[in-house]
């Protein structure tokens, strides 16, 4: 089946420490998104891909990072300069990077730190 | 700047009885209009978009909108709802033109009773 998978479901994490949360798809899209939810703020945009080898900052990138060295993977390290990591995660991705595509997601990602 | 107001943050309504989710958007150029659901600890799924033509728009699981342009609303309906409504829904915004940007609102929590 195709879709967007994200791992691991459940992460913990130390303060002061790294994480990279994974996602993957097989949908053959070109553009590929992180959003961060927090309740009662829907989602809001930590960064976005339309090709390989090039990424854009969303309205929240700080103390994130990404890469995009394969089309169908598009990881998320939440660095230790986030002061407020603990959030639920979710990886997106659509055909291109358009106003009128649709965006599907994967399960999410839900990071709690210690 | 666009932005997405979803104007109540949970409407509890008993089974089999219609329901109406309400968003307002602001923008200052013509956009496009999506709904998305989500179910407790799970990723966002498209119930229904609006890109052009009819006002009127029908999507998955018996739920439609209607995209009023003067009063800048993508009102939300099922005229019978199910317990297996019960999730979060949002109201999403992008602008035309070549860029992939999602708006969201807060979300809104509908609680089906039986």
């Amino acid at each position: 089946d195709g879709g967007i998978t994200q791992s691991p479901k459940y992460l913990f994490r130390k303060e002061g420490q790294n994480v990279t949360l994974s996602c993957e798809q097989n949908l053959n899209h070109d553009a590929m998104y992180w959003y961060r939810q927090d309740p009662g703020q829907g989602l809001r945009l930590i960064y976005y891909s339309q090709i390989v080898n090039d990424f854009q900052k969303g309205d929240i990138a700080e103390g994130y990072s990404v890469s995009r060295e394969k089309k169908e993977s598009f990881p998320l390290t939440v660095t230790s300069a986030q002061k407020n990591p603990t959030a639920f995660y979710l990886c997106a991705s659509s055909i291109e990077r358009t106003g009128t595509d649709t965006q599907y997601f994967g399960p999410g990602t839900r990071l709690t730190v210690l | 700047a666009q932005s997405v107001t979803q104007l109540d943050s949970q409407v509890p309504v008993f089974e089999e009885a219609p329901v109406e989710l309400r968003c307002n958007y602001s923008s200052s150029v013509s956009v496009y209009l999506f709904w998305y659901v989500q179910y407790p600890n799970q990723g966002l799924q498209l119930l229904l978009k609006y890109l052009s033509g009819s006002t009127l728009v029908k999507g998955i699981n018996g739920f439609e909108a209607e995209f009023n342009k003067s009063q800048t609303s993508f009102h939300l309906r099922k005229p019978s709802v199910h317990i297996s409504d019960t999730a979060e829904y949002f109201c999403a915004v992008s602008r035309s033109g070549n860029t992939g940007k999602l708006i969201f609102g807060q979300g809104t929590t509908l609680q089906v009773k039986p």
